[in-house]
């Protein structure tokens, strides 16, 4: 079964700094989807950013884009100008086309220091 | 906003009772979650729906039941709560359209407190 790691349990950055989470994952398929959820203190389960495996560019919206890198099986998310309200839990997801649903990493809390 | 309701948000209950979890939306998509939230886990999930009266497990079913009589409403019933089911419970619906990516829009979250 696909697996998706976020080894960074707890990230902390500056206010107006960039910041990296780091996900990987497992798979033996060629073509799948993949995700950033952000859930602030709100608990509200937001979509930051999604990436199709068979293109080759790399997502980006806005402040948030990814370093998508396939053979490496790795999708991190990239925040730049970090803003106080970016400060959340950051889940990386996956979706394989063969299954209607998404598997999730464990999270990786995220601090922004003023 | 996907239209996605959850009810209760938040309940208490005691070892051994019965809990049902509603999750109501307004938009007829035809694929429904549900998912639980733990510290070091993320989420999981626990079953799905892929239409009316069709229903399959996820990695986490044991001690859920799940049911779909109308499209827009999507039932988690634990049928004898334990205290290893106290969590945060997510509602979530895709849109499985051709060519989509089916990301998941959530509902608000339900946190399960079993004594």
């Amino acid at each position: 079964a696909q697996t998706v790691t976020q080894s960074q349990p707890e990230m902390s950055v500056q206010e107006a700094e960039t910041v990296t989470l780091s996900c990987t994952y497992d798979t033996s398929e060629s073509d799948y989807y993949l995700f950033w959820y952000k859930q602030p203190p709100s608990r509200q389960m937001i979509l930051v950013i999604r990436q199709e495996a068979y293109k080759q560019q790399n997502a980006t919206e806005n402040r948030f884009s990814v370093n998508f890198q396939k053979a490496a099986k790795s999708f991190s998310l990239k925040i730049s100008d970090s803003q106080l309200g970016d400060a959340a839990m950051y889940f990386c997801a996956y979706r394989s086309p063969r299954f209607v649903y998404m598997r999730f990493g464990a999270g990786t809390r995220l601090t922004v220091k003023p | 906003d996907a239209g996605i309701t959850q009810s209760p948000r938040h309940k208490v209950t005691e070892t051994g009772t019965p809990v049902t979890l509603r999750c109501h939306q307004t938009e007829n998509h035809r694929y429904m979650y549900w998912y639980r939230q733990d510290p070091g886990h993320g989420l999981r999930l626990i079953h799905y729906s892929y239409g009316v009266k069709d229903t399959d497990k996820g990695e986490v079913s044991d001690g859920y039941s799940v049911s779909r009589s109308k499209t827009e409403d999507f039932l988690l019933t634990l049928e004898s709560a334990t205290s290893s089911q106290t969590s945060v419970y997510f509602c979530a619906i895709s849109v499985q359209d051709r060519g989509g990516t089916g990301e998941l829009f959530f509902g608000e979250g339900s946190r399960l407190t079993v004594l």
